[in-house]
């Protein structure tokens, strides 16, 4: 079946630190990979996408590169802000129409 | 850009009361969907919706729910007698089954905190 597993949080980090934030995911099928971010009461955002293996998604200085042979699709941004605090969840979409499958999500707090 | 909008923001119930929870997704789009998130949890999936008929459901998405999309732009969900493990925050979300249609995102609102008392 189809499943996400990322990495606990949460996670505190000072401004212009380095970012990882790491996920897996099992999955029948060719599936699609997306990040979402949740910042403080607000709904769930689309952060970027791969749809096939060895694809960059990236948006706002953040990517995440779909590794077929390691079934993972890491976040990662060079240079943090306060303002990137938020929720962070992985998901995929499977191979037919349907539904996301989400990872528990991990929570980024910046100081500055 | 075109979002998915839902009312109330904030609904609070006592426990046994219905409750319908109002989404208008984008208009082009096709497919909708109802997730959930338990405070400090997970977000679930509970149901999919296409061509007005439920596509897919989840263990969760017992009798007590029902989906129903009254005319051409709302989309609702019921949950007849609410019981406090409901309280969590709901989220509508669409998409429009492209070429490619499992590379379309989901486009989600930002959601109906549930409160039930």
């Amino acid at each position: 079946g189809n499943s996400v597993t990322q990495m606990e949080g949460p996670v505190t980090l000072s401004e212009e630190a380095f970012l990882t934030i790491n996920c897996t995911y099992t999955a029948t099928g060719y599936p699609s990979l997306f990040w979402y971010v949740q910042y403080p009461g607000e709904g769930l955002q689309l952060l970027l996408k791969a749809t096939k293996a060895d694809d960059k998604g990236s948006n706002k200085g953040f990517e995440a590169t779909y590794r077929k042979e390691t079934t993972s699709f890491h976040l990662e941004k060079g240079s943090v802000q306060v303002s990137d605090s938020a929720v962070y969840f992985c998901a995929l979409k499977g191979s037919t129409l349907g539904r996301l499958y989400f990872g528990r999500g991990t929570q980024l707090t910046v100081w500055p | 850009e075109p979002e998915v909008t839902q009312t109330p923001s904030h609904q609070v119930t006592q426990m046994g009361q219905e409750v319908i929870l109002r989404c208008v997704p984008i208009s082009n789009h096709l497919y909708f969907y109802w997730y959930r998130q338990i405070l400090g949890q997970k977000v679930e999936f509970l149901v999919s919706f296409y061509n007005n008929e439920i596509s897919e459901k989840s263990e969760i998405f017992d009798d007590q729910f029902s989906v129903e999309r009254p005319d051409g732009s709302n989309f609702t969900l019921k949950i007849r007698s609410t019981k406090l493990e409901d309280s969590a925050m709901y989220f509508c979300a669409s998409t429009y089954p492209a070429e490619s249609s499992y590379n379309s995102p989901l486009h989600f609102g930002n959601g109906t905190r549930l409160t039930v008392t």
